[in-house]
């Protein structure tokens, strides 16, 4: 079992539709965990980060934990064509993660939004 | 303010040869990150500094790979002996001292390097 893994893809939705990615972690006490966005020949750009379990949001981003099931997912409400990337789940693995930023990425969901 | 800066964009070399691939941080950031990323793949963790030092360097996959910080600012990552299963994107990332909760890392656009 991969450490990070997540949904294969590719995935694609209509514009201004729900995208739903999701990521499951091996490391039943690993704490930090963050969705980066990777558009073709660029480099990984942090869009959320979350700790704690439940919902947090950021504009039309919602990023869910779930420790218990230790799981993460990234909703994009409202997807826009610009929004076609592959998006990244990134974990710090450990109890003690907090202290420097070591990620562990999963392989990545490319995501296309067609108008 | 510059981001995370690197070069060479690309880099093509033939087997077997000695390649160098530099790491121009934010100005400031004490922390240092080198990730290699393989066509379709996520990141690979290579190795962590902390000022000068190799605070991590677990991820190296052998000893042909080796990289320096001597002065807590540019890193350069070596490679010897270039295989062509080292061709891939070689990211490098910088972030402020503190935990992941208020630092968190900021990536450069990566060296392309491609092993003939």
């Amino acid at each position: 079992q991969k450490e990070v893994e997540q949904n294969s893809g590719p995935l694609s939705v209509p514009e201004g539709a729900i995208a739903s990615l999701n990521c499951t972690y091996s490391d039943r006490v690993s704490q930090s965990f963050f969705w980066y966005r990777q558009y073709s020949g660029k480099s990984p750009e942090l869009i959320m980060s979350i700790y704690s379990n439940g919902d947090k949001e950021d504009g039309r981003f919602t990023a869910q934990l779930n420790k218990a099931s230790q799981y993460v997912s990234l909703l994009i409400r409202d997807s826009q064509p610009s929004d076609s990337a592959t998006y990244l789940c990134a974990v710090i693995l450990g109890a003690g993660g907090t202290s420097y930023g070591k990620l562990t990425f999963g392989q990545g969901t490319i995501l296309t939004v067609h108008p | 303010g510059a981001g995370v800066s690197q070069t060479p964009s690309n880099k093509v070399t033939e087997k077997g040869k000695y390649v160098e691939l530099r790491c121009d941080p934010i100005s400031g950031h004490t922390a240092l990150y080198w990730y290699r990323q393989s066509l379709g793949q996520g990141p690979e963790f290579l190795i962590y500094f902390q000022g000068t030092g190799a605070a991590d360097d677990s991820g190296l996959p052998n000893d042909r790979f080796f990289a320096v910080r001597p002065e807590g600012s540019v890193s350069t990552l070596k490679i010897q002996r270039t295989e062509r299963g080292d061709s891939a994107v070689y990211l490098c990332a910088s972030s402020g001292q503190g935990s992941s909760y208020n630092s968190p890392l900021h990536f450069g656009n990566g060296t392309r390097l491609t092993v003939t």
